[in-house]
């Protein structure tokens, strides 16, 4: 079973679309995380919940909103998709402040 | 605030020679360190980490760090490359008062025949 998991790994789009990538964790993990990883592999953190509750916003466009529906999903919504989107985007999961666990990421092509 | 540095982003290494990833952080709390491996076109794989105790931390693959507080590093060692450890290593710095990790800019370790 893998623990963190993500959909779809691979998506293709046109520029202006609307699109959501999937995360779901069976560890048990009160925390899930989105992380962006630019085309230089520089990974830093989008957003966290922890029990559902939004505590780390960074500075994102507000094209991007993530859901947490439950504590082992985290999804994230991106609207009117721009080049500059292309990227590969990891979600992750920890117990409390604990060690953070990654899923195999989204790969998101902007045409 | 935190940061990490990671100071060379490749390195190249001959298959079964000795290898060291550097990595420096700066932070004004107690910390967490981690090191994280990405294979091509994978997730990042936890090497190993630490939390408190001892500063020689072994992890998996072969692979260990020691931090040096004294000196805010802490590198990853391991004496004898495999082609397999072919891959992007990452260094990164948390703590237990706060859920974000700051990422250093990785290092790419590539292993020769």
């Amino acid at each position: 079973d893998t623990a963190v998991s993500q959909t779809p790994k691979y998506l293709v789009t046109q520029m202006g679309n609307d699109k959501s990538i999937k995360c779901e964790q069976n560890l048990g993990h009160d925390t899930m995380y989105w992380y962006k990883q630019d085309s230089k592999k520089f990974l830093k953190i989008m957003f966290s919940y922890n029990n559902k509750e939004l505590i780390i916003n960074e500075t994102v466009p507000n094209r991007f909103s993530p859901k947490s529906p439950d504590k082992a999903h985290l999804n994230l919504h991106i609207n009117s998709l721009e080049l500059g989107d292309s990227a590969v985007y990891f979600c992750a999961s920890s117990q409390d402040k604990n060690i953070q666990y990654f899923g195999a990421g989204t790969r998101l092509s902007v045409l | 605030a935190q940061s990490v540095t990671q100071l060379d982003s490749q390195v190249p290494v001959f298959e079964e020679a000795p290898v060291e990833l550097r990595c420096n952080y700066s932070s004004s709390v107690s910390v967490y360190l981690f090191w994280y491996v990405q294979y091509p076109n994978q997730g990042l794989q936890l090497l190993l980490k630490y939390l408190s105790g001892s500063t020689l931390v072994k992890g998996i693959n072969g692979f260990e760090a020691e931090l040096n507080k004294s000196q805010t590093s802490f590198h990853l060692r391991k004496p004898s490359v495999h082609i397999s450890d072919t891959a992007e290593y990452f260094c990164a710095v948390g703590g237990s008062g706060t859920y974000k990790y700051i990422f250093g800019t990785g290092t790419r370790l590539k292993v020769l025949a």
